[in-house]
């Protein structure tokens, strides 16, 4: 069946570091790949997707290219901002199959 | 224009009650999944209505149920409910593609 692997968290930075949390995937079919964030009592928002392969997503700083041959899918930003500490879900839809599957989650903490 | 909407934002129950969560769906979508996020967990699949009818289903037993209305609306329904039960309960909306998160319903179960 479909599965998502995230880095395990929490991951701890300071303020303007560089940010990758890793993500591969298993999928039949072609998926669709998404990050989504959580702040702290809030529900799920949409970062950023991609829909195939090569295709990059991006959006507030965040960016994610959809790696086919790695199944990877790798959220980075090159200058985190406090206002950035949230929870990180990597996650797929196949088309026709709205149902998306998700990992697990990465806690990111940024200290100023 | 409102986004999805839950109620209600929490709840408490013991175990063996039953429970009726609810969701509204963002103007102009068709479509409601729901899915149960356990503390620390990345969001797990329920279900998902469209049309008034179940259209998937996860991997949840059947005391999980649940219900789409007319207006697209949906309840989720727990019976025989259990400890591990206790979850933030996210509904999503969507028409032919990207779906929206509701702000999710905490419930404990004691």
């Amino acid at each position: 069946g479909d599965s998502v692997t995230q880095m395990e968290g929490p991951v701890t930075l300071s303020e303007e570091a560089f940010l990758t949390i890793n993500c591969t995937y298993t999928a039949t079919g072609y998926p669709s790949l998404f990050w989504y964030v959580q702040y702290p009592g809030e529900g799920l928002q949409l970062l950023l997707k991609a829909t195939k392969a090569d295709d990059k997503g991006s959006n507030k700083g965040f960016e994610a290219t959809y790696r086919k041959e790695t199944t990877s899918f790798h959220l980075e930003k090159g200058s985190v901002q406090v206002s950035d500490s949230a929870v990180y879900f990597c996650a797929l839809g196949v088309f026709g199959n709205e149902k998306l599957t998700f990992g697990t989650g990465t806690r990111l903490t940024i200290i100023p | 224009d409102a986004g999805v909407t839950q109620s209600p934002t929490h709840l408490i129950k013991t175990r063996g009650q039953q429970v009726t969560l609810r969701c509204s769906p963002k103007s102009g979508h068709d479509t409601v999944s729901w899915y149960q996020q356990a503390l620390g967990q990345g969001p797990q699949f329920i279900f998902q209505y469209y049309e008034e009818e179940e259209r998937q289903r996860g991997n949840f037993p059947d005391r999980f149920s649940g219900h789409q209305f007319p207006n697209y609306s949906s309840e989720l329904n727990v019976n025989a409910l259990w400890l591990g039960d206790s979850a933030l309960y996210l509904c999503a909306s969507s028409f032919l593609g990207e779906q929206f998160f509701g702000p999710g319903t905490r419930l404990t179960v004691l």
